[in-house]
C-alpha cells in the first residue's frame, strides 16, 4: 500500500502556482520524498526528490516540512501541459544491490486550464 | 539520448495466444523494471533486475508471466496463454545506480496489450 495521502484532484489558472499537498506521516528516517508524474497516455515522468531539506530544479520546488510529515510540490507558473496525475512517493534509498521499489498510489490529478 | 523503447506500441490479440513485450532500457542503466497500469489497480511493479539477473519478482501474478533479459540492452515480458485480465498498459523503466545508490526510474512509453 502506498504511505502517502493526495487529494483526489486539483485545478489550477494557466500561468499560477500549483501547490500539490502529499502526507507521509509514517514517513522513516531513511525515506526519500519523490514526486512523479504521469501526462495521460504517457509513461510516468520522474519530476523532483528529497529527503529533508527543500529542492528545486528545472521543472519544480519541493517543500518539506520539518518534521517531515508533509511535503508540497510547486510548479511555479504552470501551463497547459502540465495538466497530469501527479504521484507523491515515499522511498527508501539504498545502498548496495537492491532497489526501493517505488509505489504508486492515486495521485493528484491536475487541471490546468486556460 | 533515445530513452527507453518499448515495442510494440498497442498489441491486440486473442485470449490464449502468447504475448511478447520488449524493451530497451537507457544505455548504462543497470537496473530494469516492469510495470502494468489497469484503471482498478493502478500501477504495479511485476519484476524487476539488477545487471540482466532478476532481483523481485514478487510481483508477477501468476506462472503465464515470465520476464528475461538476456543482456545488458534488452528484455522481454511473455504472457503465455494471455487472457482478458491481462488487458492494461505494460511500462519498462531503467534507472542508474550513482555512487552506490540508486537513482531515479525513466519510464518508456508503454504497450497498451488488449486481450479480446
Amino acid at each position: 500500500d502506498a504511505k502517502t495521502t493526495q487529494p483526489t484532484s486539483m485545478d489550477c489558472a494557466e500561468g499560477r502556482a500549483a501547490n500539490l499537498p502529499c502526507n507521509h506521516s509514517t514517513i522513516s528516517g531513511n525515506e526519500y520524498v519523490y514526486w512523479y508524474r504521469q501526462i495521460h497516455s504517457q509513461g510516468p515522468q520522474y519530476i523532483i526528490h528529497g529527503l529533508k531539506n527543500n529542492e528545486t530544479n528545472e521543472m519544480a520546488s519541493l517543500i518539506i516540512t520539518e518534521d517531515r510529515k508533509s511535503s508540497t510540490l510547486i510548479l511555479p507558473h504552470a501551463t497547459l501541459r502540465d495538466t497530469a496525475v501527479y504521484y507523491c512517493i515515499v522511498r527508501v534509498q539504498v545502498y548496495g544491490g537492491s532497489q526501493g521499489n517505488l509505489i504508486f498510489g492515486k495521485g493528484t490529478k491536475l487541471s490546468v486550464k486556460p | 539520448d533515445a530513452g527507453v523503447i518499448q515495442s510494440p506500441r498497442h498489441e491486440v490479440t486473442e485470449m490464449g495466444q502468447e504475448v511478447t513485450l520488449r524493451c530497451k532500457p537507457i544505455s548504462g542503466h543497470d537496473y530494469l523494471f516492469w510495470y502494468r497500469q489497469t484503471m482498478m489497480r493502478g500501477l504495479e511493479l511485476l519484476i524487476y533486475f539488477n545487471n540482466n539477473v532478476p532481483i523481485d519478482d514478487s510481483g508477477m501474478p501468476e506462472d503465464r508471466f515470465s520476464a528475461k533479459m538476456p543482456n545488458a540492452s534488452f528484455s522481454t515480458l511473455k504472457i503465455q496463454p494471455s487472457e482478458p485480465r491481462d488487458s492494461a498498459v505494460y511500462f519498462c523503466a531503467s534507472s542508474l545506480r550513482l555512487a552506490g545508490f540508486t537513482d531515479t526510474q525513466y519510464f518508456g512509453p508503454g504497450t497498451r496489450l488488449t486481450v479480446l
